[in-house]
């Protein structure tokens, strides 16, 4: 079956530029994840939602990252005037069923990069 | 912030012989998983172990845990080229939400 994809797969922004990263999970899933890697990192949580409920999104870095998931499925990632720093892959993940001892599957990641 | 430090950075081994990579967490966990990160094939769960558990295999992969050092290390035994790439541990908190906490990781080189 079908794994997590994701897209656009490299997206080139410049700065102050709007941009929406899709997540589109394995059907069914019902936790969805969204994590930063920079060059050289490890990843780095950004938020989760369980269903369409976003219930922790602690890691967003400032308030002009935003994600929603409004039928609890497909998901959208949301950075509103981008800066340099932003610039890294950004991780989409999805696991069957809530609890702490599931599998999260990971897409292949959007790598972006702000001018 | 990262949770933990993977060790060594980096590795670099012969075709058939033994990798070991440690990683060092700071808080309590309820679990530590294994990944694998590489161009081609994005990133890949190998293993879960427990806060209750001290050893898993998988494999050619061994886990082990301690946590009272908090800390776990994974061996790969009979190494091959295939195995190259950047392994990440990553730890979920013991009364948090389920984010994965992911280290820095040791990127593998193995040679043939």
């Amino acid at each position: 079956g079908a794994g997590v994809s994701q897209s656009p797969r490299y997206k080139v922004a410049k700065r102050g530029q709007d941009v929406a990263l899709r997540c589109d999970p394995i059907s069914g899933h019902v936790s969805l994840f969204w994590y930063q890697q920079a060059l050289g990192q490890g990843p780095e949580f950004l938020t989760y939602f369980q269903n369409e409920a976003q219930l922790d999104k602690s890691g967003l870095p400032s308030d002009r990252f935003f994600a929603e998931r409004p039928e609890g499925s497909v998901s959208t990632l949301k950075i509103q005037r981008t800066q340099q720093e932003d610039s890294a892959v950004y991780l989409c993940a999805s696991s069957l069923w809530r609890g702490s001892y599931n599998e999260q599957f990971f897409g292949p990641g959007t790598r972006l990069t702000v001018l | 912030s990262q949770q933990g430090e993977e060790d060594p950075q980096a590795l670099s081994i012969q075709e058939g012989e033994n990798a070991t990579m440690n990683c060092s967490y700071k808080t309590s966990i309820n679990n530590l998983q294994w990944y694998r990160q590489n161009s081609g094939r994005g990133l890949v769960h190998l293993i879960l172990i427990r806060s209750n558990e001290r050893e898993k295999h998988s494999g050619r992969l061994r886990v082990t845990l301690d946590t009272s050092k908090k800390s776990s290390s994974l061996l790969i035994t009979a190494s091959r080229a295939a195995d190259t790439a950047s392994y990440f541990c990553a730890t979920v908190f013991q009364g948090g939400s389920e984010k994965l906490v992911f280290g820095k990781g040791t990127k593998l080189t193995v040679n043939p």
